[in-house]
């Protein structure tokens, strides 16, 4: 079956680097996708990867390993609005996303 | 980066009452249109993909005679929640993929619409 894994919640300082994982195994890999979450908001695009490396855009870079099925999110400088949960998302050979559950990342002063 | 707008944000209905949801594509044509429902605390879960033009494909465990899916052009498909009841009480989330050349599977969400049925 088709399954997408990354941690159910995390907490990290305001001001740190906090490194979300995701690994999956799909049907097939034509992109792996990162959004953002804030309570009772619809999700925002954060990143896209297709090829294996690291993709950075700004404070937010993410990185692919498609040999090894794993992707992380890696956010600095952490702020106090980036507390929002994380979604990983894989699109399968048939271009459907497959979610994972999220990662609720909490940010203390 | 391209819009989808949903409407109503926010609606509260008798047990009983049907609810219509539409989303709408804004600056882009989709060919593809896909509704959510998300509980809180939990993932998005994939209820059907709209399809301009043809029968929306529900997921499994998707009631489709509940959940009418209707999407007739290709800026707007609308989600009908028919005789609803406390337990449909949700956040629905709408989403659509651009058509056209270097489709990356993208997806723009819409704001989405928070049902509560009394």
């Amino acid at each position: 079956g088709q399954n997408i894994d990354q941690p159910t919640e995390m907490t990290a300082t305001e001001g740190a680097i906090v490194q979300i994982n995701c690994t999956y195994q799909t049907s097939g890999f034509n992109g792996l996708f990162w959004y953002q979450q804030h309570a009772g908001e619809a999700p925002t695009f954060l990143s896209y990867n297709v090829l294996d490396g690291l993709e950075e855009k700004g404070r937010f870079s993410s990185f692919l390993s498609r040999s090894k099925g794993y992707s992380y999110l890696l956010l600095k400088e952490l702020q106090m609005k980036d507390s929002a949960s994380y979604l990983c998302a894989v699109t399968d050979s048939n271009y459907q996303l497959i979610w994972g559950a999220g990662t609720k990342l909490i940010i203390k002063p | 980066g391209a819009v989808v707008s949903q409407h109503p944000s926010w609606v509260i209905c008798k047990s009983g009452t049907s609810v219509k949801i539409e989303c709408r594509s804004l600056d882009f044509q989709a060919t593809t249109m896909f509704w959510y429902r998300q509980f809180p605390k939990q993932s998005l879960m994939l209820m059907a993909t709209s399809n301009e033009g043809s029968k929306a494909t529900y997921e499994q465990g998707v009631e489709k005679d509940k959940f009418l899916i209707n999407h007739a052009s290709l800026t707007l498909s609308t989600l009908t929640v028919t005789s609803a009841h406390p337990e449909d009480s949700s956040f629905y989330i709408c989403s659509a993929r651009a058509t056209g050349g270097g489709d990356t599977g993208e997806l723009f969400f819409g704001e989405g619409s928070r049902l509560t049925v009394l």
